[in-house]
Parts: C-alpha cells; structure tokens; sequence
C-alpha cells in the first residue's frame, strides 16, 4: 500500500521565479492538504482539495494557488517567490473532507528560495 | 482561531526513562492527532485520538476533550525517540498544529 509521495524532495529557486509541487494521495484517499512548514515551526495549513476544488484555505496569499486531478493527485503552485517563502512544503491526504477523518502526511518538498 | 499549545518546548532524556507529553487546546475538537516528525522532516502518524486512552507498544496517548487537553507517553524512551512530536487538532476540516515538543534522548 503506497503511502503518500511528493515530488522533488529538494527545490532551488530564486526570488521571483514560479515553482510547482506536485503530490499523489495514498491509496484509497481523495482529499489532499497542502502545509508549509518554517524551520522551527508547525506546519501551517495552506489549502485543501476535493472533487478538484479548493474546499478550504488558510491564510496564504494569493501568489499560492492550487489544483486538483480526476486521479485526486494534486499540484501546489507558489508565483513571485520571496524570500520567506524557503520552507518544508507537506502534502497531506485524507478519505474524504469530514471533520474526523485521519491525514497521511508524504515527505515533504524542502524549498530553498535565494 | 483553535489555539494549540504544547509543553515542554524541549526535553531531555536518557535512554530508558519515561515522558509526558502535553497538548492543550481553546477549544471543542473533532478529531486530535499525535505525530512524530523524524530527522528528515516526515511526519509519521502515532494516534488518532479524539478522545479515550490509546497504547501502541511504549508508547500511549490520552484525550480529555471536555477539558480540552492530550496527553502523549513515552515509556522506557529510545535514541531512535529522539525528534519533534505534534499535537494537532482538526478544526474546520484543516488540521492545527502546535508548535512542538523537541525530545532528545541520550545513551
């Protein structure tokens, strides 16, 4: 039973390009959470996807924009990045969008932004 | 928003002790999970416990929901123990976290 995969492990980029992230649920789950991760810090919920809709969001700028597949895969997208935006980016998934439903998290995504 | 706080920020151990891990939250939950982030940054999955008292193995969690706190064991701790451990409640469909409990258990 695969778990949660993310992809790439490791990302440098510079200060205002664009960069995707790019997740598959595990197996059986439908919904998918996105969370950055400051270096010291908890992870902080971005948005999360069902039915390829946006269902949720935290608060992230718009430049964080997002996308759901019909194989419930999912893409996070960051525009214009800052510098701030270098953190461990988490893909989460879920069966379904309830209130009580227990989330995998993959590897995460470690971003570096120079 | 749900506040989640947990303590102690960090602890020390030597091998073979016991812990006590604590989660307090603001308010009413549907959902408490516990993780233990490992070296790398991955999140691994203890207990999925709203409420009730959970064992698996050295390890074990209470949830008090009505007075809105968690409680994380560890028993006879290991150097493989070592890492960050979450609290997280779900809210709203979105998971919470705390800020973490850095663990670091020496031979």
């Amino acid at each position: 039973d695969a778990g949660v995969t993310q992809s790439p492990t490791h990302l440098i980029k510079t200060r205002g390009q664009q960069v995707t992230l790019r997740c598959s649920p595990k197996s059986g789950h439908d919904t998918v959470s996105w969370y950055q991760q400051a270096l010291g810090q908890g992870p902080q919920f971005i948005f999360q996807y069902y039915e390829e809709e946006e269902r949720q969001r935290g608060n992230f700028p718009d430049r964080f924009s997002g996308h759901q597949f019909p194989n419930y895969s999912s893409e996070l997208n960051v525009n214009a990045l800052l510098l701030g935006d270098s953190a461990l980016y988490l893909c989460a998934s879920s069966p379904g969008p309830g209130l009580t439903n227990e989330q995998f998290f993959g590897p995460g995504t470690r971003l570096t932004v120079l | 928003g749900i506040q989640v706080e947990q303590s102690p920020p960090d602890l020390i151990l030597q091998e073979g002790a016991n812990s006590t891990l604590r989660c307090n939250f603001s308010d009413s939950v549907n959902n408490l999970q516990w993780f233990h982030q490992n070296p790398w940054g991955q999140l691994i999955n203890l207990f999925y416990i709203p409420s009730g008292t959970k064992q698996n193995g050295r390890l074990s969690a209470t949830t008090v929901a009505t007075e809105r706190y968690s409680l994380l064991y560890i028993s006879s701790s290991q150097t493989t123990d070592s890492g960050v451990y979450f609290c997280a409640v779900t809210s709203g469909s979105r998971l919470t976290f705390g800020e973490g409990t850095q663990l670091t258990v020496n031979p």
